[in-house]
Formats: C-alpha cells, structure tokens, sequence
C-alpha cells in the first residue's frame, strides 16, 4: 500500500496569505496526485488532478506541482473560504488518501 | 448541473446488509466511470469501490472484497452497493462520485449517505 503522508497537520494562516500544502508518497505514483478540499459536513471537492491539473472551476489562486513522490498544494492569496480540510490521493496503486491538513483562520 | 444523490444508509446490526443508491442527473451516466468512497466518523478517506461505463469492469479495496458488490443500471441513471456481513468497521459516510477519466477519479460527488453498523 502507497502511504502519503501530509505536512503540516494544521495551518494556521490570515486571508491574503499564501498556503503552502505538502503531501509525500511512500513510492512514486507517477503524477497520478490529487488534491481535495473538504469543509465540515460536504463531499470532498476536487481542485488538483494529475498533479498539477486544476478541475473544472476551481480558481486559478490554486495550484499543484510535483511528481514521483514529492507534491505540493498551493494557495496564493487566501480568500476566506479556503479554510478547510485538505487531502491529497493517489491512484497510482489502488487509491490512498492522506490524513489531511486542516487549514485554519489565524 | 451534475447532480449525485445517495440514499439507502441507516442502522444495521453486525452481519446485515444493506444496499445503498446512488440517482445520477444532469449529465451522461452511461459515459461514466462511478465508484463509491467512504468516510468513518471523524476520520479520512477510503475509496471503496469503481465500476467501468457499462459494468464489465469492478474492482473492490481489500477490505470489503468478497462482501460488497458494486453495480450499475444504466436505464435508470442509478448505482448501487449492496453490502453484507457488514462489521462495526463499516460505519460511515459513503459517497458516490464519478468521472470520464482512467483511473477514475473524483470529479464529481454526492452528499453522502451515513451507514452506522452496531447492535
């Protein structure tokens, strides 16, 4: 089983920050990385596809890169709805999720 | 607009079973792969089960192989799990979500249905 293993656990920052979101795998998954945002009681959303690809409207204040093992979620500017819960998944072998870092209003 | 609902979950004793749906709208279900992911209390992410477009292709996580069985009807814009000899460890929200892509991926997601198993 792929681990992916998430720093830091929480985060804690003020809007118009920049967020900066690592997510590390046990063995490469190729660029098959994702990254979900979820918020208390929703499904998970998709925002970073195949490492570095933004889903369907998500703003362009997010981005990914990264690739074999070493992946990072970043936030430009914090709008006051990012505070949420992040995860990154492969689906490389199977699917594995990290155990997420909650991003936290300062 | 793409829309997902699950239903189906609720209480059930250790070793029942219970099947789950999933209604699909507002986009071309037939062109989908759709898999089911869980979420224990509190806890991450699992992803349980996909299912091919068409239904010729399953695949299960380890954990519930041989228990749970994923399908599909096309006509009816509906996915399923039926799930048996559920144990405590079970308990969750289980979402539906669905995507074109290979391998399939979480574009798409439904508001999640909570299954709670415990006498």
């Amino acid at each position: 089983e792929i681990v992916l293993t998430q720093s830091p656990a929480t985060l804690s920052l003020s809007p118009g920050e920049r967020a900066t979101l690592s997510c590390r795998a046990s063995q490469s998954v190729s660029n098959y990385l994702a990254w979900y945002q979820q918020k208390p009681g929703q499904a998970p959303r998709l925002l970073i596809y195949d490492a570095s690809n933004r889903a369907t409207g998500i703003p362009a204040r997010f981005s990914g890169s990264g690739s074999g093992t070493d992946f990072t979620l970043t936030i430009s500017s914090l709008e006051p709805e990012d505070f949420a819960v992040y995860y990154c998944q492969q689906r490389s072998n199977w699917y594995t999720f990290g155990q997420g870092t909650k991003l936290e209003i300062k | 607009e793409v829309q997902l609902v699950e239903s189906g979950g609720g209480l059930v004793q250790p070793g029942g079973s219970l099947r789950l749906s999933c209604a699909a709208s507002g986009f071309t279900f037939s062109s989908y792969w759709m898999s089911w992911v869980r979420q224990a209390p509190g806890k991450g992410l699992e992803w349980v089960a996909n299912i091919k477009e068409d239904g010729s292709e399953k695949y299960y996580v380890d954990s519930v192989k041989g228990r749970f069985t994923i399908s599909r009807d096309n006509a009816k814009n509906s996915l399923y799990l039926q799930m048996d000899s559920l144990r405590a460890e079970d308990t969750a929200v289980y979402y539906c979500a669905g995507t074109q892509s290979w391998p399939p991926r979480g574009d798409y997601w439904g508001q999640g249905t909570l299954v709670t198993v415990s006498s």
